[in-house]
Formats: C-alpha cells, sequence, structure tokens
C-alpha cells in the first residue's frame, strides 16, 4: 500500500467543462475525505464518507459538485459546469473511524481558464 | 461554529533558536487538536495530536483549555523545519477537521 494516492495531478480545463478526479484511499481505512485548498488559506472541507456513505457535505459544496464512493473503496469527485474560482488544490485524506489523524494524497491541482 | 487562528502568517527564526508557532481555537465541546506539515513538494502530514502527547522531531504542543489554545513548540530550531504549519481541530464525535490558514516556517542558516 502506497497510501493516498490521487489522479490526476494537474488539470487544465476550460471554463464550463466536466471535470471529475479520482482518490484511492488506504485500503483499511473507512472514511474518505474531500479538501480544498487556495492560495494562502488552509485545506477547505468539502466531504466525507464513511465507506459508501456520504455523511456530511460543506455549504462550499455547490450543486455543480457530486462525490461518490461506490462500494466504499476509491472516490469520484466531478464537478460540472467548471467556473474560474474552482481552480484549487483539491485534496483527498482517509483514516480510520477513530484514528489517528489523516493520510493526504498529493492533491489535484485544477485550473480553469 | 469550529474555528482555528493562526495568527502569523510567517515566522522567522535562525537556526538554533526557540521557536513557537501559535493557534487558537473556537469551540464550545472537548476538542481534539492536531499539527500537520508540509515540507516543500511534499504532502500534508500528520507532525503530532495532543492526545498521544509525544514530542515529534523534537516538536511538543500542550492544549491549554483555559487559554484556547495549542501553540507548537520546538528549543532548538533546525533549516530542514522550515515548511508550511497546519494547526486543526476535529470536534466531538470525530468531526471532520477543520484547518487554520497555516504559518510558514523559516529557519535562516
Amino acid at each position: 500500500d502506497t497510501g493516498v494516492s490521487q489522479n490526476p495531478r494537474h488539470k487544465i480545463t476550460k471554463r464550463g467543462q466536466n471535470v471529475t478526479f479520482r482518490c484511492d484511499p488506504i485500503s483499511e481505512h473507512n472514511r474518505l475525505y474531500w479538501y480544498r485548498q487556495t492560495l494562502g488559506q488552509g485545506p477547505e472541507f468539502l466531504t466525507y464518507f464513511q465507506n459508501e456513505a456520504q455523511l456530511e457535505k460543506s455549504r462550499l459544496l455547490s450543486d455543480r459538485f457530486s462525490a461518490e464512493r461506490p462500494k466504499g473503496s476509491f472516490s469520484t469527485l466531478e464537478i460540472q459546469r467548471t467556473e474560474q474560482g474552482d481552480s484549487a488544490m483539491y485534496l483527498c485524506a482517509s483514516s480510520l473511524e477513530r484514528g489517528n489523524g489523516y493520510t493526504f494524497g498529493s492533491g489535484t491541482r485544477l485550473t480553469v481558464v | 461554529a469550529q474555528r482555528v487562528t493562526q495568527p502569523e502568517k510567517l515566522l522567522s527564526v535562525f537556526k538554533g533558536a526557540p521557536v513557537e508557532l501559535k493557534c487558537n481555537y473556537s469551540y464550545s465541546g472537548s476538542p481534539e487538536l492536531f499539527w500537520y506539515v508540509q515540507y516543500s513538494r511534499q504532502r500534508l502530514q500528520l507532525l503530532l495530536r495532543h492526545i498521544s502527547r509525544e514530542s515529534i522531531k523534537g516538536f511538543t504542543a500542550d492544549l491549554n483549555k483555559g487559554e484556547t489554545s495549542f501553540h507548537l513548540k520546538k528549543p532548538f530550531a533546525q533549516e530542514e523545519d522550515s515548511a508550511m504549519y497546519y494547526c486543526a481541530l476535529s470536534g466531538t464525535g470525530n468531526t471532520p477537521l477543520v484547518f487554520g490558514k497555516g504559518t510558514r516556517l523559516s529557519v535562516i542558516a
């Protein structure tokens, strides 16, 4: 197990296009989190899953954002009709339910032009 | 509401000098506090958590509930400590982490 894996590492897209990111967590971790980070800010919580159930969504997560975790394994985060304000680093993390902290992936950097 | 405040965006110290990175939080319940570190071109990683009461890479942090603080300290800074440091809080029921905006530590040789 090489930790939390995120793909792609970078994505450049035109405004209005849809994009999808993937996160593969540590296999024994049942919790999976998505965060967004912009320049000069700390990671901001978007949503999280416990197994396949999506337990919480931030108000930052507009209707254009959707996340899934089928079968409680990998997760995808889709952004529809991208806007320039969506440009950010999207971070995925996983943990045990009562864990010792999160393990983060390297992130997917999205640039909307 | 949960909030984490790191008042310093940048902290510069000389090698061998003591370091204190400040973190204050706002939470009405019993929080769990963490420090995460991000070295240049690396992913965010856990440095330490308050309930373990351990020292990692010479760093310690004590939860002060009276002052609602969780400052990170190291007696003698090393050049390899230069990184971005984030304080984070999890609320009762193991709620998702809320992060501060981070402090960039620069250790000058």
